[in-house]
């Protein structure tokens, strides 16, 4: 099993400002097939980076992903308000599928 | 864009089961895998497994051998999670998710593009 470590585990931060989180995995993802999530309290997750770099239909272009092998890395250039929440990374690429513990985007 | 309608909460004894649903509407059913997802309360996501409607192959965490099975109903486009031998760190949310759409191959027709709003599982004596 593919472990994601995420780091790090709290980012605190200014609207505008630039944001860099990174997902570490024990082993190389295969075909770079890793995602990255956002998830705010109450709702569901909601896809925003697939195949490492491929945006899902519907984010903003603030949202980019990159990496490779097992170094993975979200930024969101300029954030916005509503940015701030609870960030997963998953690697898709080999059963069983594995999550990241997630990084917490607090304002500060 | 596919939706994904979970069945509602559910409040079980320790040492029973629970089956939740997941019916799928605005898209071919048996075109790409569902997936369930639980998130126990303040922590983080886990993939428990997998199941292709089309070949009715599933994949499953090893963390939940032996105590799930994931289900497909091509007939009513549902999906079924049904999780036996509950025990009080089965609380969660159980969610099920699967690629909206386009083209994929190999394992990335499980990317998890469309979600339902999750079904609450609580075990309790």
């Amino acid at each position: 099993e593919i472990v994601l470590t995420q780091s790090p585990a709290t980012l605190s931060l200014s609207p505008g400002e630039r944001a860099t989180l990174s997902c570490g995995a024990s082993q190389s993802v295969s075909r770079s097939y890793l995602a990255w999530f956002q998830q705010k309290p109450g709702q569901a997750p909601r896809l925003l980076i697939y195949d490492t770099s491929s945006r899902a239909p519907g984010i903003p272009d603030r949202f980019s992903g990159s990496g490779s092998g097992a170094d993975f890395t979200l930024t969101i250039s300029r954030l916005e308000p509503e940015d701030f929440a609870v960030y997963y990374c998953q690697q898709y690429g080999s059963f069983p599928f594995t999550f990241g513990q997630g990084t917490r985007l607090e304002i500060k | 864009q596919v939706q994904l309608v979970q069945s509602g909460p559910e409040v079980k004894e320790p040492g029973s089961s629970v089956k939740v649903s997941c019916k799928a509407s605005g898209g071919a059913f048996n075109r790409f895998p569902i997936n369930w997802v639980r998130q126990a309360p303040g922590q983080g996501l886990e993939w428990m497994g997998g199941i292709n409607p089309l070949s009715g192959t599933t994949d499953y965490s090893q963390r939940f051998q032996g105590r799930l099975t994931i289900t497909a109903d091509e007939s009513t486009n549902t999906a079924y999670m049904e999780l036996n031998s509950l025990r009080s760190e089965d609380t969660a949310f159980y969610y099920c998710a699967r690629k909206g759409g386009g083209d994929c191959s190999y394992t990335n027709c499980y990317i998890h593009g469309n979600w339902g709003r999750g079904t609450l599982v609580t075990v309790s004596s």
